[in-house]
Parts: C-alpha cells; structure tokens; sequence
C-alpha cells in the first residue's frame, strides 16, 4: 500500500499569506495525486486533481504541482475562508485503489 | 449541482452489519462510478470501494471480505452493507462521487457531509 505523508501537520498563518502544503508519497504515483480541503460538518471538497488541474470553480489561488513522489499545494493568498484542513489522496495502478494523507491543518495565526 | 446524502443507524452492535445508503440528487446515478469512504476518529481517510451501476466494483483488499456496495438506479441511491462489524469500524463514513479521468476514477468530486457510525459491543 502506497502511504501517503503531509507536512506540516499544522500551518499557522495569517490572512493573505501564502501557504505551502506538501504530500509525499512511499512509491511513485506519477501525476495520479489530488487535493481536498476540509471544514468540520462540511463535505470534503476536491480542488486539484491530477496533481495540478483545478476542480471546477476553484479559485486561482489554488495551485497544484509536483510528480512521481513529491507534492505541493500552494495557496498563494490566503482567505479566511481557506483555514481547514487539506489532504492528499493517490490512485494506485490497476485495480486501482486509493489511500489518503493525514491532513494538514491551515489554522489561524 | 450533484448533491449526495448518507442515511442511516448511528448504531451499530458489534458482529452485526453496517448498513448505509446515500441519496443521489440533481444527478443521475447512472452516468458516474460512486464510492464509499470512511474516517475513524484521529484517523486518516480510507477509501472502502466504489461501483457502477452496471454492477461493476472495486473494494478496498483490507474490507473486501466484508464489503457489499449495490446501486438502486429506481431510487437513485447506493448503498453500502459492511458485515461483522467491531469498534475499529467506528468512523465517519462519506459517501462521494468518482472522477473519470483517463478511464479511471482518480478523485473524488463531490461528497456527503458524512455520517457518523459507532460500533458497540
């Protein structure tokens, strides 16, 4: 099973900031990478896919990159709308089958 | 826009069966692959399966002993039936939508708001 790892586990940062999540993978998944973010009683919400396409309507500031093992989502100018939680998720090769990071908490400084 | 809704018990007593449905609305069940994934407490996620409505599945290795997922295309609804349940089945369970792309689910684009079920003994 390809496990997944985040860091940092918590970013504290303040509005308007940039903020730099990273997922890296124990094998290669190639570009087979996604992200979610994640507010307490809300769905999950996918925003990148394919490791850099966006999910429809999601902001610009959103912006997915990286390959083979090494990951990072960057939000490039946080709102107070962004503080969550954000996870990776791999597809592995066939069958496929898929495994998720632990999450990043983007918090509030 | 697609929205999905998990119903069902709360509670479940060790041994016995998790049964959970989700309520596809504004969409129609036949046109996607539809998944179900779960986080239990201090966890991380973890994908359980999906399936098509032709009957075509896939399942997590560590639950497929356990794991029945059937789709009701009358209801437009699916359903997921976890059996002989224990307290490592108490989780959040979501239920969500799958992303084609290249041929193959790679994502997840729309989700329940999740439902918590806890195994008692």
């Amino acid at each position: 099973e390809i496990v997944l790892t985040q860091s940092p586990v918590t970013l504290s940062l303040s509005p308007g900031e940039r903020a730099t999540l990273s997922c890296r993978a124990s094998q290669s998944v190639s570009s087979y990478l996604a992200w979610y973010q994640h507010k307490p009683g809300q769905a999950p919400r996918l925003l990148i896919s394919d490791a850099s396409n966006r999910a429809t309507g999601i902001p610009a500031r959103f912006s997915g990159s990286g390959s083979g093992t090494d990951f990072t989502l960057t939000i490039s100018n946080l709102e107070p709308e962004d503080f969550a939680v954000y996870y990776c998720q791999q597809r592995s090769n066939w069958p496929p089958t898929y495994t998720f990071g632990q999450g990043t908490k983007v918090e509030i400084k | 826009q697609v929205q999905l809704q998990e119903s069902g018990p709360g509670l479940v007593k060790a041994s016995e069966t998790l049964s959970l449905t989700c309520l596809v609305s504004a969409g129609s069940i036949t046109s996607y692959y539809w998944s179900w994934i779960r986080q239990p407490p201090g966890k991380r996620l973890e994908w359980i399966g999906y399936m098509y409505y032709t009957g075509i599945s896939n399942y997590n290795p560590s639950l497929k002993s356990r794991v029945t997922m059937s789709v009701d295309t009358s209801k437009n609804q699916f359903s997921l039936r976890l059996r002989s349940v224990t307290a490592a089945d108490t989780a959040v369970y979501y239920c969500a939508r799958g992303l084609i792309i290249f041929g193959v689910i790679d994502a997840f684009d729309s989700w329940g708001q999740g439902t918590m079920v806890t195994v008692s003994s």
